[in-house]
């Protein structure tokens, strides 16, 4: 099974801040990763797939890149509303999540 | 809209069983993958399994955890998907995703479900 490692596991950041999020697969899965944001007490949601490609309505502020084993997610300008948790996910073969990466105000 | 309503968590004792449903509306449900994506309280995403459409066999897929005690099905003609889970156990407890899946991405979850597996 591709076992997906993220760094770091959580981050301060203030309003403004560039903030980076890396992905790491145990094994290479070509472009086959999402990046999903959840807030407490509500359901993920989709921002990036295929490594790069932004979801519809997703601000441009997110964006993704890598292939093989390494990913970033990059928020250019961290906004209020996008403290939250942060999960890549993998589906090269059967799926699976990251452990997630907590963003909070710092 | 695209919208997933799952339905039939609540509170259970270890080793009983427990069927969720998911009833989807606003997209051509028998498209679809449709799988079940667990949250423990306080823990991260758990991918329990899916089920391929029609077009693909409608065959399913389980993690290892829940293997030989979940079993998820489908019934097109209502839009429903349903996670049997048999043999709880107290670690199965978890918030409970119906999603959709599309080129191996969830394009939409439902709001969840909570399971308690507990004495």
């Amino acid at each position: 099974a591709i076992q997906l490692t993220q760094s770091p596991s959580s981050l301060s950041s203030s309003v403004g801040d560039r903030v980076t999020i890396t992905c790491r697969a145990s094994q290479g899965i070509s472009s086959a990763l999402a990046w999903y944001q959840q807030k407490p007490g509500k359901a993920p949601k989709l921002l990036i797939y295929d490594a790069s490609s932004l979801e519809s309505g997703v601000p441009s502020r997110f964006s993704g890149s890598g292939s093989g084993t390494d990913f970033t997610l990059t928020i250019s300008s961290l906004q209020p509303e996008d403290f939250a948790t942060y999960y890549c996910q993998q589906f090269n073969s059967y799926p699976s999540f990251g452990p997630g990466t907590k963003v909070d105000i710092k | 809209e695209v919208q997933l309503v799952e339905s039939g968590g609540s509170l259970v004792q270890p080793g009983r069983s427990l069927k969720l449903s998911c009833t989807a509306s606003g997209f051509t449900f028998g498209d679809y993958v449709i799988s079940w994506v667990r949250q423990a309280p306080g823990k991260g995403l758990e991918w329990v399994g899916f089920i391929r459409s029609k077009a693909y066999g409608g065959t399913t897929e389980y993690a290892a955890s829940v293997r030989g005690r979940f079993t998820i099905s489908r019934d097109d003609s209502k839009s429903i998907a349903y996670l049997q889970m048999n043999s709880l156990k107290t670690e199965d407890t978890a918030v409970y995703y119906c999603t959709r899946l599309y080129s191996g991405y969830v394009s939409a979850w439902g709001q969840g479900t909570l399971v308690t597996v507990s004495s």
